[in-house]
């Protein structure tokens, strides 16, 4: 089954202390990104990655770091997390075949981020 | 920088009625992408309907369909005989048709509650 699997689904941490969370999908895509959703705001681009070692900036980048080493995992690292980065938090894919408007995003379950 | 914007932060039907989602951007683009994603309580994020700006004829997927009207940059969403199972979070998005980046731009969303 094509699937963008997130983990952990949920945590609650304390300001400071490092965190990752996982993205890994079975679709061998090359893109991948990350999105917070909060409410009210809708999901923003964290971070994004067009393929294996190549990744840039999205619109909220501050406060997170990604690594793309192998492509079909995309993690995302909290080094120093704060309370305003506690949000829910989502990872997903697609192809570069064909339009990109064709390709459809496919998004994890999401990971809610409780930092205390 | 693009934007997308839902006017109605709730709305709410009758189960087996018709409701109009709206939704209008800002591009000086000519070609382009414009999706409907649904977010139940689950929390995934489910493609319901695309539309590529090149392509005068609306979208139609089952019940959903689209109204998009590319001089007004309007593209709300028509869902007919609606069902329990549709209520949820809408969010409408955009996504440049050329560049290294396939982010989605979100609007906040509308939450759609079916009533029986």
């Amino acid at each position: 089954e094509a699937q963008v699997t997130q983990n952990p689904r949920y945590l609650i941490t304390v300001t400071g202390k490092k965190l990752t969370v996982t993205c890994s999908q079975n679709m061998n895509h090359e893109y991948m990104s990350w999105y917070r959703q909060d409410p009210g705001l809708g999901l923003r681009q964290i971070y994004y990655s067009m393929n294996v070692e190549v990744t840039d900036k999205g619109d909220v980048p501050e406060g997170y770091k990604v690594s793309r080493k192998e492509k079909r995992n995309f993690p995302l690292i909290l080094e120093s997390p704060s309370p305003n980065q506690t949000s829910l938090y989502f990872c997903a894919s697609s192809s570069h075949r064909g339009k990109r408007g064709n390709q459809p995003q496919h998004f994890g379950d999401g990971t809610r981020l409780s930092i205390l | 920088a693009q934007t997308v914007t839902q006017s109605q932060p709730e709305m709410s039907v009758q189960e087996a009625e018709t409701v109009t989602l709206s939704c209008t951007y800002d591009t000086s683009e000519s070609n382009y992408y414009l999706f409907w994603y649904k977010q139940p309580p689950s929390r995934q994020m489910i493609l319901v309907i695309r539309q590529e700006a090149y392509k005068q004829q609306n979208a139609t997927e089952n019940r959903f369909s689209v109204n998009f009207q590319k001089a007004a940059k309007s593209f709300s969403l028509k869902i007919s005989d609606s069902q329990l199972g549709d209520t949820a979070m809408y969010f409408c998005a955009f996504m440049h048709s050329g560049g290294s980046n396939y982010k989605l731009t979100f609007g906040k969303g509308t939450l759609l509650t079916v009533n029986p």
